[in-house]
This record gives C-alpha cells, sequence and structure tokens, in this order.
C-alpha cells in the first residue's frame, strides 16, 4: 500500500513568494496532522483534523499559514507571504484514530 | 507544554545499553514514542498509556511513571540500525488529541 504521499519534496522559494505544500493520507485514514521540523523547536504540530473538519489550529504561526482538507484524500499547507523563517521540513501524517501515527517523507522548504 | 528530553544526544557501540528520557510538567494521558532516521520520517515505536503496562518493540522497551509524569526508554544491546533521533510525544488530556513532541534525543550507534 501507498504511504502518506507529500508533494513536493524539495522546494526552493524567494521570500514573499505564495508556497503550497499537498498531502495525500493513506486511504481510509480519518486523521490527518501537519507538523513543521527544524534544529531549534524540534517537530512543532500546525494544525490537526478530524473527518476533514480542522480540529486544533493553535500552532499555527500566524494568519500568513493557511490549511485546507476539501476531501479525505487531500490536504493543503498554504504560506503566503513566505518568510526565511520558514524554511524547515514540512511533514503531512494520518492515522486511523488509534495512537500510530504514519508519517509522510516531507517537504524541505527554502525561503531565501 | 514541550516535554523536555534528556539527554540531547548519545554515542554507543554496538551492544551497549541507553536509556533516554521524557518528562512533562502536566500530568500526562500517555506517551508516544517515534525514532526518525536520518533524512527519513519519524516511526511510531510504542505508545504507554496512563495505568498500562511497559511496552516493548524489539530489544527496545519503555516505562511510564504518571506519578513522575515522566517516560523512559530502554535500548539493550544496541544495534547499527538503532542510530537515529528518539522523540517523545506526550498527550496531556485523553487519547485522540494533539501530541506535543520533544526537541528529540539523537543516538549514534557504531561498531
Amino acid at each position: 500500500d501507498a504511504g502518506v504521499i507529500q508533494s513536493p519534496r524539495h522546494e526552493v522559494t524567494e521570500m514573499g513568494q505564495e508556497v503550497t505544500l499537498r498531502c495525500k493520507p493513506i486511504s481510509g485514514h480519518n486523521s490527518l496532522f501537519w507538523y513543521r521540523q527544524t534544529m531549534m523547536r524540534g517537530l512543532e504540530l500546525l494544525i490537526y483534523f478530524n473527518n476533514n473538519v480542522p480540529i486544533d489550529d493553535s500552532g499555527m504561526p500566524e494568519d500568513r499559514f493557511s490549511a485546507k482538507m476539501p476531501n479525505a484524500s487531500f490536504s493543503t499547507l498554504k504560506i503566503q507571504p513566505s518568510e526565511p523563517r520558514d524554511s524547515a521540513v514540512y511533514f503531512c501524517a494520518s492515522s486511523l484514530g488509534g495512537p500510530e501515527q504514519f508519517f509522510g517523507p516531507g517537504t524541505r522548504l527554502t525561503v531565501l | 507544554q514541550q516535554p523536555v528530553q534528556s539527554p540531547q544526544a548519545v554515542i554507543l557501540r554496538e551492544g551497549e545499553d541507553a536509556v533516554i528520557n521524557c518528562s512533562s510538567s502536566k500530568a500526562l494521558y500517555s506517551v508516544h514514542w517515534y525514532r526518525q532516521k536520518h533524512g527519513e520520517a519519524p516511526v511510531f515505536l510504542m505508545i504507554l498509556l496512563k495505568g498500562g503496562e511497559q511496552k516493548g518493540h524489539e530489544k527496545i522497551s519503555a516505562s511510564f511513571n504518571e506519578k513522575k509524569q515522566q517516560s523512559s526508554l530502554y535500548l539493550t544491546a544496541s544495534q547499527l540500525s538503532y542510530s537515529g533521533t528518539y522523540f517523545c510525544g506526550t498527550e496531556i488530556d485523553q487519547a485522540g488529541t494533539a501530541l506535543i513532541f520533544g526537541k528529540g534525543t539523537t543516538l549514534s550507534v557504531s561498531s
């Protein structure tokens, strides 16, 4: 079975540009999580969805970040406008309501 | 409240043992352990629930001390494949809420 799919795997952009990260969760999973990983702060939860509904977005750093889950098989995380401090690896993870979260390969974002 | 992991890094030779600790300032419902190899995604190892028993995964086991709000991960007779960064993730209230991860402990095992 395919795991969690994320695209793109690498993104290099310039400050001020819009960035959209995409995630396809494992089929049948009903929870989806977006994380950001940096050396300084570690693995931070940005937002999570349950049955396509955002449950907790308290980790979203500011209004420049937004996330959507229009259906059970697709989610996006958008940063507009992007800033150099947004550079990080962004992970998407999904679960079937149980304790185990399955992480995607991540998107490495570099904002110049 | 982000849990605190210690130590930050451990260097071992194959066959040696290690303990990684995870402490929280808040009462915990559960502790989850993940391992992340360099350049890869985190992978779930095990979960310890409040009132639950000690768990094991191969030669990796963990305990959960509810009174101390602390969990420990025990790596016995380490293998090269154990190298990576270990994260604990904590749930405060109940199952199904968001995990808060510690900053991780990097384990390096050499031959």
